[in-house]
């Protein structure tokens, strides 16, 4: 299976910043099929990107992907009070589908 | 809008068989261009695919559980379901089932299942 480690595993800013979560993959994710989630407390998570770079229906314009191969990023441009959560990485390029361990981006 | 709607009992007992069903509006379970999965998270903890029932009834699961795993459809009642058995407290968990076309559009809200005697 493909293991997938997100760096940081927290990440302390205030709100007006932007962050950089980085999601890295033990070998190539085929076709780019990488995905990110946000994670809010009791909530299930929230689909953002698909497929490296797509934005999701309703996902705000602030919120973007990048990367191929092994290594992907995700952009939040401008943090609101509402991007505090916790963010997954996903692979659906092989089964079993994989997560990464979670960057926590909190406030400063 | 699709919606999915977990349900099953929240205490189930070690060595016996966790059984959840997924109830979906606003889809057709039977639609070509849909499949259905299943996902887990523990207690503060990060998330695991179980696996996902395509539209033709076929199953993939994960490797690490696919000796325990079922997961069945029921296109009468436009649901599925997930069979776990030999549960442990390892198996404790917030149950999700998702829209699982590769990304993972909807999900459920999840329900908390605890194996404990």
């Amino acid at each position: 299976e493909i293991v997938l480690t997100q760096s940081p595993d927290t990440l302390s800013l205030s709100p007006g910043e932007g962050a950089t979560l980085s999601c890295r993959a033990g070998q190539s994710v085929s076709s780019g099929y990488l995905a990110w989630y946000q994670q809010k407390p009791g909530q299930a998570p929230r689909l953002l990107i698909y497929t490296a770079s797509y934005r999701a229906g309703g996902i705000p314009e602030r919120f973007s992907g990048s990367g191929s191969g092994t290594d992907f990023t995700l952009t939040i441009s401008r943090l609101e009070p509402e991007d505090f959560a916790v963010y997954y990485c996903q692979q659906y390029g092989s089964s079993p589908w994989t997560f990464g361990q979670g960057t926590k981006v909190e406030i400063k | 809008q699709v919606q999915l709607l977990e349900s099953g009992p929240g205490l189930v007992r070690p060595s016996q068989t966790l059984s959840l069903t997924c109830t979906v509006s606003g889809a057709s379970i039977t639609s070509d261009d849909y499949h259905w999965g299943w996902i887990r998270q523990p207690a503060g903890k990060g998330l695991e695919w179980i696996g996902r029932i395509y539209a033709s009834g076929s199953t993939i699961y994960n490797p690490s559980l696919t000796s325990r795993v079922t997961i069945s459809v029921d296109t009468s009642k436009n649901q599925f379901s997930l069979n776990l058995n030999s549960v442990t407290a390892a198996d404790t968990a917030v149950y999700y089932c998702a829209r699982d076309n590769g990304a993972l559009a909807y999900w459920g809200q999840g329900t908390l299942v605890t194996v404990s005697s």
